[in-house]
């Protein structure tokens, strides 16, 4: 089975909050991870990939656990525009079709 | 930036109809997608598509569906009988599979069944 599970939300946050996401994923054998976001009626679009050790992009860290088969995104100094929904996603060996979360909601607000 | 483009963006159509979704992949990309989002809930893969063959489908692709990559650079879904549950985005996606990682979704055309 290929399930990845995610907290649907929504999470209603201050601007200049600090807000993580967390996902669980069921099939050990997933080897990419991913980070998306999705506006409203529109297509995903991919935030950042997930590595091992850990990685930040700017306001943005990824964490991946294996052992735990547990994957987070944590949004520093949140923004008005960083509202969408989040959706984690995870991949196999190969060039197979990526496996996606149903995705959390954030709403940012003024 | 290259872009995977999709047509129509919105189609209504009556139960029972066929459509056919258009998408126009990025040129130097070898992996074709298809994938829905029904309203509400988590985007589903359809279909792969590599070398002008299906390389994976999923239990949703049923026989009422089928792709087809007319020529060099079209990639097309059609269902050929829609039912009120094929109501969905539909979102066609591309990959470089030299490239760490190549994924491009295009921006969906929302098909509506009454």
């Amino acid at each position: 089975r290929k399930e990845v599970e995610q907290d649907p939300g929504p999470f209603n946050v201050p601007e200049g909050a600090t807000v993580a996401f967390n996902c669980t994923y069921s099939n050990s054998a997933s080897q990419s991870f991913f980070w998306y976001r999705q506006d409203c009626r529109k297509e995903p679009k991919l935030l950042m990939s997930v590595y091992s050790s850990g990685n930040e992009d700017g306001r943005f860290t990824a964490q991946l656990n294996r052992a735990s088969q547990y994957i987070s995104l944590l949004i520093r100094d949140s923004k008005l525009s960083d509202s969408a929904t989040y959706l984690c996603v995870v991949s196999f060996p190969g060039n197979t079709p990526l496996v996606f979360g149903k995705g959390t909601r954030l709403s940012v607000i003024a | 930036e290259p872009e995977v483009t999709q047509t129509p963006s919105h189609q209504v159509t009556q139960m029972g109809q066929e459509v056919i979704l258009r998408c126009v992949p990025i040129s130097n990309h070898l992996y074709f997608y298809w994938y829905r989002q029904i309203l509400g809930q988590k985007v589903e893969f359809l279909v792969s598509f590599y070398n002008n063959e299906i390389s994976e489908k999923s239990e949703i692709f049923d026989d009422q569906f089928s792709v087809e990559r007319p020529d060099g650079s079209n990639f097309t879904l059609k269902i050929r009988s829609t039912k009120l549950e094929d109501s969905a985005m539909y979102f066609c996606a591309s990959s470089d599979p030299t490239a760490n990682y190549g994924y491009t979704f295009g921006s969906g055309t929302r098909l509506t069944v009454v």
